[in-house]
């Protein structure tokens, strides 16, 4: 079974530019978050989705952050402008149905942003 | 205070050794507990869940203490493979949100 794939896997942007981050979610997989992981702490929840509708995006910094599951699957986080904090892992993870499924989360390998 | 709050350690141990982790959360409403590892550079993977009865599988014990809402892991015959960072893990509210707490991080000494 492939796993969460994402894109890219490095990223070097300057500040106030925009970039965007891409992810597949585990074939069948409802659920999908978006984690920012800052070097030295665990992962901290963005974004939410149950299939392509927002359950909790209350840790998402609105004026800069945005993100998308249009059709239920894939999804994209985007930070404009960029700044020198959001250097970070981004990582996607995905989960069976929220009624159904169990608390397992399976992440991608993440995607490293360097802000200069 | 944090959700959840872990020792960043690091700890170094021989390998064989028995090595314990510790994690302490503030939400008492909290239902399902659990231990992510993550390698270096790598995405975290679950270890094992938390049971309040406690639970092992094979040389990891994890235990659980709602009253004092407090979680450990107990590593033992400790390996070079078992080196990363334990990662310890609360659900938050009925969404199946987890609470990532900062990470232990074990180095296993040959």
């Amino acid at each position: 079974e492939a796993g969460v794939a994402q894109s890219p896997r490095y990223k070097i942007i300057e500040k106030r530019q925009s970039v965007a981050f891409w992810c597949n979610p585990i074939s069948g997989h409802a659920t999908l978050y978006w984690y920012q992981q800052i070097l030295g702490q665990g992962p901290k929840l963005l974004i939410q989705f149950q299939n392509n509708g927002v359950v909790d995006d209350s840790q998402l910094p609105k004026d800069r952050f945005s993100a998308e599951r249009l059709k239920g699957v894939d999804s994209t986080l985007k930070i404009q402008p960029a700044k020198l904090e959001d250097s970070a892992v981004y990582l996607c993870a995905s989960s069976p149905n929220l009624l159904a499924g169990g608390y397992e989360q399976y992440f991608g390998p993440g995607t490293r942003l360097t802000v200069t | 205070r944090k959700e959840v709050e872990q020792d960043p350690g690091p700890f170094n141990v021989p390998e064989g050794a028995t090595v314990a982790f510790n994690c302490t959360y503030s939400n008492s409403a909290s239902q399902s507990f659990f231990w992510y590892r993550q390698d270096c550079r790598k995405e975290p993977k679950l270890l094992m869940s938390v049971y309040s009865s406690g639970n092992e599988d094979g040389r990891f014990t994890a235990q659980l203490n709602r009253a004092s809402q407090y979680i450990s892991l107990l590593i033992r015959d400790s390996k070079l493979s078992d080196s990363a960072t334990y990662l310890c893990v609360v659900n938050r509210g009925s969404a199946r949100q987890l609470t990532f707490g900062s990470g232990t991080q074990l180095t296993v000494l040959p």
